[in-house]
């Protein structure tokens, strides 16, 4: 989920467990959603997106799931790996493309458990 | 295909004084945006452009400015700099075509760190 301030959301899960992150968010005019992955010391890394006429896409462990509804978003990562310890950003760009710049969520730190 | 490339990676100024970063884009990529991260406030976005224009602009103000050469690469300059523009400044590249929006998916460089004393 979201968070305000200093205290972004955790997610701690064992490795070899499936893990699933979630955003809400807030422009029902929103066209497209990105996941990014931001590593410590790294800049954000695409990982997966999805377009407003889609529920569902997958990609190599990692599924996007969009409920239009309700305005949410998750991202599911199967057998989680070490390497999959970062911070995870929801992205959307609205309907007239991306001139505006993506609009990110505060992020989801998932903390893999050896 | 050689990644988003930002220098310097850290910079540490005062009060007052101004800084320039800069931006070179993955090749064939005409879209530069600029992102400024920090623990309060998330990631912000700045201002982005296209072929030397500024297509859009955030909530920022005056003091944060940006330009953009005729080979894509961009440059972003604060002035009179003040403790809270502590952050990570990320610039991202695109194609930048906004009926297409798949070739709107921006890819980060690793940003620069800058510390305000």
């Amino acid at each position: 989920g979201e968070s305000v301030g200093l205290h972004l959301p955790t997610l701690s899960v064992q490795e070899g467990d499936n893990s699933i992150i979630n955003c809400a968010y807030s422009n029902s005019a929103s066209d497209y959603f990105i996941w990014y992955k931001q590593e410590s010391g790294k800049g954000p890394q695409f990982i997966i997106d999805i377009r407003s006429n889609m529920d569902k896409r997958q990609g190599q462990r990692v599924t996007v799931l969009l409920n239009k509804t309700v305005k949410h978003l998750s991202l599911q990562i199967a057998a989680t790996q070490p390497g999959d310890s970062a911070v995870y950003f929801c992205a959307e760009i609205g309907s007239g493309g991306g001139a505006d710049g993506l609009t990110f969520g505060k992020g989801t730190h998932l903390i893999i458990q050896p | 295909k050689a990644g988003v490339t930002q220098t310097p990676r850290y910079l540490i100024k005062t009060r007052g004084q101004q800084v320039t970063l800069s931006c070179s884009p993955i090749s064939g990529h005409r879209s530069v945006s600029w992102y400024q991260q920090t623990p309060g406030q998330g990631l912000q976005f700045l201002f982005e452009y296209f072929s030397e224009t500024q297509r859009n602009k955030g909530n920022f103000p005056g003091r944060f400015s940006g330009r953009q050469f005729s080979n894509s690469r961009s440059e972003m300059n604060v002035s009179t700099l003040e403790l809270g523009d502590s952050a990570l400044y990320l610039c991202a590249s695109s194609y930048g075509s906004g009926s297409q929006l798949a070739k709107n998916i921006q890819y980060f460089g690793a940003g620069t760190r800058l510390s305000v004393l």
